[in-house]
């Protein structure tokens, strides 16, 4: 049964408003989550985390929530740009290095001009 | 440059023989990873390594092999047992005490 579970496989937003990326999980024991943007036939590159004792955490124009009543965390890109289209993928781990990171299925954004 | 290498970019195999894909990293990091990407499935853990000498199965584990023999270097092999090889597979390291892995680029391998 997955974990992570990213529901919308894809999204399309056009540029300068807000995209929001949206990740569920079932395991109360993960207590660090991250978001990755991949491009095709590369690795994914890390954007931004949060760790379980904050709701909020914010970097540039990527923000990322969490709500751990409802095991539910969302990134937000504002203002969204054409080069924001990639996949994205949600993250958690229980604890930090060392433990296992288990993704979601991602979400493919496409951003137009 | 400190990184995470993987090689080759692309690989292929006739079925029924063993394959090893390289993964080394010179970021001084004691975790790595192993993932498997197929096309609507996002990335499946295959192996992951907390420090040298031991690993632990992920969740497609099956078919697969690796060693950790030197901190810097994790290989993946793909066997013979694996009955759906043809994957990008991604490798990554992390540093203990942190939550940031890093990824290398892939390698697409190609079972024909």
């Amino acid at each position: 049964d997955q974990q992570v579970k990213q529901n919308s496989p894809s999204l399309s937003v056009q540029e300068g408003r807000i995209s929001i990326l949206n990740c569920d999980y079932t395991n109360s024991m993960f207590d660090y989550f991250l978001w990755y943007k991949k491009y095709p036939a590369e690795g994914p590159t890390f954007l931004i985390s949060i760790s379980s004792i904050k709701d909020k955490n914010e970097d540039g124009r990527f923000t990322v929530f969490l709500n751990k009543s409802a095991k539910h965390l969302s990134l937000h890109i504002v203002p969204s740009q054409p080069g924001d289209s990639a996949v994205y993928f949600c993250a958690a781990s229980e604890g930090q290095a060392g433990t296992a990171l288990i993704f979601g299925k991602g979400t493919t954004l496409s951003v137009s001009s | 440059d400190g990184g995470i290498t993987q090689s080759p970019k692309y690989l292929f195999r006739k079925e029924g023989q063993n394959v090893t894909l390289s993964c080394e990293q010179n970021l001084n990091h004691d975790a790595m990873y192993w993932y498997r990407q197929d096309p609507g499935q996002g990335l499946r853990l295959i192996y992951y390594s907390q420090i040298v000498n031991d690993f632990q199965k992920g969740d497609i584990a099956e078919g697969y092999s690796v060693s950790r023999e030197k901190k810097e270097s994790f290989p993946l092999t793909v066997t013979s047992a694996q009955k759906n090889p043809t994957a990008f597979y991604l490798c990554a390291s992390r540093l203990g005490g942190t939550i940031e892995a890093f990824f290398g680029q892939g390698t697409r391998l190609t079972v024909v």
